[in-house]
């Protein structure tokens, strides 16, 4: 299985800081890769998809980038409500594995 | 409006057995593959199984294969995990989710149910 490598796996920020969360994969996922936040007790929710594009409803203030194994989001201007934590996610292959997560709380 | 809802989770004594549903609607369901994602407490996102829009191929994480067994009645436009022989580590929250584009599998999430309990102990 294609393994993900988040990092970091904590990270503490203000509002209106720009954070920035990284995830690598063990081989060459092209651009197959999406971001979600997930807040406790809620279901994921989509941000980015392939790499780059984001998703419908999603706030410009948050983009991806990145290709073959190293890909990056980057929330800027962080605001209150993106108190949270983000999975990375690869579907290069119908087996699809997930990031460790990266939770972003308040410094 | 598409939407996804999970039921059947609860508690379960190890070794027994128990069926989770997903209800979708708001799709052209037998368009899309539809899969399983658990949340341990307190732990990341683990994919657990897939199927494809016709049912007749699925795919599992090798935790669970050999026990778990997803399927789908596209008449009903539900999704169904059968999990047998369960364990202590199945213990989780379970998601039903659709994947975003049709016709495949390796493709992203982009609808996710609330998800359903599972426990198991005894």
């Amino acid at each position: 299985d294609i393994q993900m490598t988040q990092s970091p796996s904590t990270l503490s920020a203000s509002v209106g800081d720009r954070v920035t969360i990284n995830c690598r994969a063990s081989e060459n996922i092209f651009e197959y890769v999406a971001w979600y936040q997930q807040k406790p007790g809620r279901a994921p929710r989509l941000l980015i998809y392939d790499a780059s594009t984001l998703g419908s409803g999603v706030p410009s203030r948050f983009s991806g980038s990145g290709s073959e194994t190293d890909f990056t989001l980057v929330i800027t201007n962080l605001q209150p409500d993106d108190f949270a934590t983000y999975y990375c996610q690869q579907y290069d292959t119908y087996f699809v594995t997930f990031g460790q997560g990266t939770k972003v709380d308040v410094k | 409006e598409v939407q996804v809802l999970e039921s059947g989770g609860g508690l379960v004594q190890p070794g027994w057995s128990l069926r989770l549903s997903c209800a979708a609607s708001g799709f052209n369901f037998d368009n899309y593959a539809m899969t399983w994602v658990r949340q341990a407490p307190g732990k990341g996102l683990q994919w657990v199984a897939g199927i494809n829009g016709g049912g007749d191929y699925s795919y599992y994480t090798d935790s669970v294969k050999g026990r778990f067994i997803i399927s789908r009645d596209n008449s009903q436009n539900t999704v169904h995990l059968q999990m047998n022989i369960v364990r202590p580590e199945d213990t989780a929250t379970y998601f039903c989710a659709k994947y975003a584009r049709p016709l495949t599998g390796s493709t992203h999430i982009d609808k996710w149910g609330r998800g359903t309990v599972v426990t198991v102990s005894s």
